[in-house]
């Protein structure tokens, strides 16, 4: 299966501050990357899809780039409801896979 | 509005068996391929199964083929998972999600039900 590998775990920043998270595919998935956002006590919400689209409702200080196995999804200035945890998930290859999310926590 | 409600999460000993509903509407139902997820602190997110449009396919991840059966009653709206021979480790908040018509994500989640094994 593919492995999809969230860096980092976690990261601290303050309100305002660009935000950049990565997430590697243990190999090539073309651009069948997405990413979702999930707040405390919520299910994930879809935030990114192939790689660079945003979803319907997603802020456009959202923003995702990268193809093969390297992706970044970056939050332009943070604003307090951003403020969560990021997944990735490939639907390149069954299964499908997630990645271990990075936290954005408030500094 | 696009709304799925999860039901049927409850304790149950290991070996035992549940089965999780979930509820759609302001869609039409019978068009979309749907899906369970489950997420526990430890593992993440995991996909579960899948189910196409008319109940026709199915698709299992391996930790569950022959265990879980998905299903669905397009006349009632209403995605299904039968959990058998359950684990200790099958504890988790479990999602059905719907599988975008263009865009092939899950766009709408609902907001999950929560199943714990143990004796």
């Amino acid at each position: 299966e593919i492995v999809l590998t969230q860096s980092p775990a976690t990261l601290v920043l303050s309100p305002g501050e660009r935000a950049t998270l990565s997430c590697r595919a243990s190999q090539s998935i073309n651009y069948y990357l997405g990413w979702y956002q999930q707040k405390p006590g919520q299910a994930p919400s879809l935030l990114i899809y192939d790689a660079s689209n945003r979803a319907a409702g997603s802020p456009a200080r959202f923003s995702g780039s990268g193809s093969g196995t390297d992706f970044t999804l970056t939050i332009s200035s943070l604003e307090p409801d951003d403020f969560a945890v990021y997944y990735c998930q490939q639907r390149y290859k069954w299964p499908l896979t997630f990645g271990g999310g990075t936290k954005v926590e408030i500094k | 509005e696009v709304q799925l409600v999860e039901s049927g999460g409850s304790l149950v000993q290991p070996g035992g068996s549940l089965r999780l509903s979930c509820a759609a509407s302001g869609f039409t139902f019978s068009s979309f391929y749907m899906h369970w997820v489950r997420q526990t602190p430890g593992e993440g997110l995991l996909w579960v199964a899948r189910i196409s449009a008319d109940g026709s396919g199915t698709n299992y991840a391996d930790s569950v083929e022959g265990r879980f059966t998905i299903s669905r009653d397009n006349a009632k709206n209403t995605l299904y998972v039968q959990l058998g021979s359950l684990r200790v480790e099958d504890t988790a908040v479990y999602y059905c999600t719907r599988e975008g018509p263009t865009t092939n994500w899950f766009d709408t989640w609902g907001q999950g039900t929560l199943v714990t094994v143990s004796s």
